[in-house]
């Protein structure tokens, strides 16, 4: 129990152009789904918390109109790059957080490493 | 402010036992998490501490102390897939996870 999925594994695009990368969560509803960025030989970075309906919560110094997240629905979430640069490239990680068992325990994606030309 | 701090490298032995320290202060806090993270890949759970005491899993064994504001990842009978970065991460208040730098773990033959 407790997968998440991420979608695509890795992308490479020219710079200027959008990115959407997809984190689903395979075998249980989450509420709560988080973005991370992590640069080489680094820690975590959380982008952004989005919960289900709302609005996603940026963190201090993350563009919300770059980094678009939408979490339509229990199971899924996405975060759009727009107009990327090559200082996005980066391995973003996305974590869901289960509304039933294991309510505090986040469970990663495999991670998108993106890469701009 | 919050902050987490835990050894930036290790090494250890193949076979031998292995304590990975993490200290942590928070604004509140609801428990503590370690993740194993292998290069290039995702963080993947390793364990969750919300009370005092030891936790053991297999190989792998978590401390909490609330008081202290401290845990360990024990790991036992190390084996070269161990290789990797260990991270410690606290759950704040707000329920927002406070993540250390990481421990990068070296296993010899």
């Amino acid at each position: 129990g407790a997968v998440v999925s991420q979608h695509p594994s890795w992308v490479i695009c020219k710079s200027g152009t959008s990115v959407k990368i997809e984190c689903r969560s395979l075998d249980f509803q989450a509420t709560t789904m988080f973005w991370y960025r992590q640069f080489p030989k680094q820690s975590l970075m959380l982008m952004a918390t989005s919960n289900e309906g709302s609005k996603a919560t940026y963190e201090q110094g993350v563009e919300k109109d770059k980094f678009l997240i939408n979490h339509a629905s229990l199971t899924l979430s996405t975060l759009t790059v727009t107009s990327a640069h090559p200082e996005d490239s980066s391995f973003y990680i996305c974590s869901a957080r289960s509304s039933g068992f294991d309510a505090d325990t986040q469970y990663f994606g495999p991670g998108t490493r993106l890469t701009v030309l | 402010g919050q902050n987490i701090d835990q050894p930036t490298e290790m090494t250890a032995t193949e076979g031998a036992i292995v304590q990975i320290n993490c200290t942590y202060q928070t604004s509140g806090f609801n428990g503590l998490f370690w993740y194993q993270q292998h290069a290039g890949e995702a963080p993947t759970f390793l364990s969750y501490n919300v009370l005092d005491g030891l936790e053991e899993k297999g190989r792998f064994s978590s401390f909490l102390s609330r008081s202290k504001g401290y845990s360990y990842l024990l790991l036992k009978e190390l084996q070269m897939k161990d290789s990797a970065s260990y991270l410690c991460a606290a759950l704040d208040s707000n329920y927002q996870l406070i993540w250390g730098a990481g421990t990068k773990l070296i296993i010899k033959p």
